[in-house]
């Protein structure tokens, strides 16, 4: 799997949007991009995962550069609830492999 | 929603003994994943468990540990022997078992181990 970075904190202010970025700059064709976010200690939550085209659902946007080389986790509204830790994942679906290999993650503070 | 629950929230053992750390994943789920976190530090794999038997596990996954679904919804986590470096907080994940690519694992709120 691909080596991610993340800044490891940042915060925002409520009601504005959150973007986390992330750099995966040696991720592989078949990579896909995973984010996940843990809220003080319990247990991790998915949020959203790509290839290359940017996605969105019900929690969050993720916009992914055209070279793949980084990611962009958007929050549209951020909420004091969405203080946590994020997570963003590079790995390779497929031969059995459904291990999550967490980093350290970025610490967004939401800000009232 | 359905979620996965864990029990207890918290054991306190002395080094040495036996621990089993409980977990209800999601009905329906197929696969069963068990992760922890050393206070301070990142989110561990340790196993996965599918059709009744171990898929998958890392280095720190020994002898010392196993895991086991003794019924139709449980699945536990047992180390033998515990050690100082086994205080962590355990997570217990399930996913339904779709293609890998889409298999959402969702996590327990887990058990906070303490080895004396």
């Amino acid at each position: 799997d691909a080596k991610t970075t993340q800044p490891p904190s940042m915060d925002c202010a409520e009601g504005r949007a959150a973007n986390l970025p992330c750099n995966h700059s040696t991720i592989s064709g078949n990579e896909y991009v995973y984010w996940y976010r843990q809220i003080h200690s319990q247990g991790p939550q998915y949020i959203i995962h790509g290839l290359k085209n940017n996605e969105t659902n019900e929690m969050a946007s993720l916009i992914i550069t055209e070279d793949r080389k980084s990611s962009t986790l958007i929050l549209p509204h951020a909420t004091l609830r969405d203080t946590a830790v994020y997570y963003c994942i590079a790995r390779i679906p497929g031969k059995g492999r459904r291990a999550l290999t967490f980093g350290s993650g970025t610490r967004l503070q939401v800000q009232p | 929603e359905p979620e996965v629950t864990q029990t207890p929230s918290h054991q306190v053992t002395q080094m040495g003994q036996e621990v089993i750390l409980r977990c209800v994943p999601i009905s329906n789920h197929l696969y069963f994943y068990w992760y922890r976190q050393i206070l301070g530090q990142k989110v561990e794999f340790l196993v996965s468990f599918y059709n009744n038997e171990i898929s998958e596990k890392s280095e720190i996954f020994d002898d010392q540990f196993s895991v086991e679904r003794p019924d139709g919804s449980n699945f536990t986590l047992k180390i033998r022997s515990t050690k100082l470096e086994d205080s962590a907080m355990y997570f217990c994940a399930s996913s339904a078992g779709l293609a890998e690519i889409t298999d959402t694992q969702y996590f327990g709120p887990g058990t906070r181990l303490t080895v004396l």
